[in-house]
């Protein structure tokens, strides 16, 4: 069973950093792109970033350019989204996502429970 | 970036009656090289991460009950629940994966009336 389990969530105050963690087993992690996937209280699903198999490649909502990295390891079955300079506005569940086919282009099926991250002073 | 909208915001069912969600894409979303449409559709409950129902806009994710159905191609879109259950009040989101970033419609509520 796939299992997608996030942590690093919490209170921050504007300007300051976070980094995410998700921990990942049921599947072979090194074998697919992974996502996350972000959503404010009360709002939609905002796609933030995914990393390919190795690493070699990231893309981003270019919103978020310059102040998240998204990052993976392998050997821990881990993925991780580092956070700097947050505002007000990060406020949001933060979904580990795992995607359906091991493709770039892919549906996203099988998702984390999420962790909050509370941007406030 | 592709722009997902979706329509209505929200709807009321009567339970057994068909509820119909539209979604229109900015751009096409159907690659020509291999003629899938690169949209699915979640189903989000309070409290939990959404769902994936549908993707290739018409195949039903595994587990997934036969009164879903998707259809359309290139720009729009239709999820479809031929008949209303009470486990089916939710927030129900297209989204395509055509492109990074990858972007998804504000979603549609789906109520029992």
């Amino acid at each position: 069973e796939v299992q997608l389990v996030e942590s690093g969530g919490g209170l921050v105050q504007p300007g300051g950093s976070l980094r995410l963690s998700c921990a990942a087993s049921g599947f072979t992690f090194s074998s697919y792109w992974m996502t996350w996937v972000r959503q404010a209280p009360g709002k939609g699903l905002e796609w933030v970033a995914n990393i390919n198999q190795d690493g070699s490649e990231e893309d981003y909502v270019d919103s978020l350019k310059g102040r998240f990295t998204i990052s993976r390891d392998n050997a821990k079955s881990s993925l991780y989204l580092q956070m700097n300079s947050l505002r007000v506005e990060d406020t949001a569940v933060y979904y580990c996502v795992c995607p359906l086919f091991y493709q770039f282009l892919s549906p996203l099926n099988n998702w984390g429970q999420g962790t909050l991250v509370t941007v406030s002073s | 970036d592709i722009v997902m909208t979706q329509s209505p915001d929200s709807l009321a069912v009567s339970l057994g009656e068909r509820a119909t969600i539209n979604c229109k894409s900015s751009r096409s979303v159907l690659y020509s090289s291999n003629n899938k449409n690169y949209l699915a559709w979640y189903k989000q409950k309070p409290g939990q991460p959404p769902r994936l129902l549908i993707y290739w806009a018409s195949t039903r994710e595994s587990g997934v009950p036969d009164r879903f159905s998707g259809s359309g191609s290139g720009t729009d879109f239709t999820l479809t629940i031929s008949s209303l259950q009470a486990e089916d009040v939710a927030v129900y989101y297209c989204q395509q994966y055509y492109s990074t970033p990858q972007t998804f419609g504000p979603g549609t509520k789906v109520d029992i009336k």
